[in-house]
């Protein structure tokens, strides 16, 4: 079946530091692949999101890449700052026949101030 | 506006129960999703529904799980028989239309215990 893979499960930066966080799909027809952050208590937002015949986005701070060939997508985060610590997930969206996405297992993040 | 609402946000129950999680959608939304968040997991995908079309039930781990839409609004998310396995963080989400250029906004969720 479909599967995301995500990497790192942890990761910790200093505050003014650059943050990467990588994702693997199996699905090759996978065409949209939304980003999410989760803080404590609360359901995961979208924070941004590239479609497939897009390479990168990037929205101030935030970037997301997109290399199709290789089925990978990472998230970069730049100057990180203490509000940026939460729980990160990739997910891609499923071309089965239905709008189903497919999330990778999030990473933590944690920015040192 | 108000976003997803979800009831009760937390939830302990005694193996063998059944129990009743629900899901407010925003207004207007027609598609809506219910997703497992075990600890340390990512978000396992349950079932998604759209409108009047037939839900996509695929995500569904058992036949103790079901869920239903009334009125293609609120939706409640039915556990039979209990089991320990089966705590985790359910989560609900909607949004506009079932299409990826509509973005899924998430409830809070509702933390099941069962012991």
């Amino acid at each position: 079946g479909e599967n995301v893979e995500q990497h790192p499960s942890t990761l910790s930066v200093q505050e003014g530091d650059s943050a990467v966080i990588k994702c693997t799909y199996s699905d090759s027809a996978s065409n949209y692949f939304p980003w999410y952050k989760q803080e404590l208590g609360k359901g995961p937002q979208l924070i941004i999101d590239i479609r497939s015949n897009v390479g990168e986005k990037k929205d101030q701070r935030i970037a997301v890449t997109l290399n199709k060939t290789a089925k990978h997508f990472s998230l970069h985060i730049t100057e990180t700052q203490p509000e940026d610590s939460a729980v990160y997930f990739c997910a891609a969206r499923s071309t089965s026949g239905t709008y189903k996405y497919i999330f990778g297992t999030g990473t933590r993040l944690k920015v040192l101030a | 506006g108000a976003g997803v609402s979800q009831s009760p946000s937390n939830k302990v129950t005694e193996k063998g129960k059944d129990v009743e999680l629900r899901c407010d959608p925003i207004s207007g939304h027609t598609a809506l999703y219910w997703y497992r968040q075990s600890l340390g997991q990512g978000l396992e995908f349950l079932i998604y529904f759209q409108g009047n079309s037939a839900p996509d039930k695929s995500g569904l781990p058992s036949d103790r799980f079901s869920a239903e839409r009334t009125g293609g609004s609120v939706s409640t998310l039915t556990i039979q028989r209990t089991q320990q396995e089966d705590s985790a963080v359910y989560l609900c989400a909607s949004s506009l239309l079932a299409g990826m250029a509509y973005e899924q906004y998430f409830g809070p969720g509702t933390r099941l215990t069962v012991t």
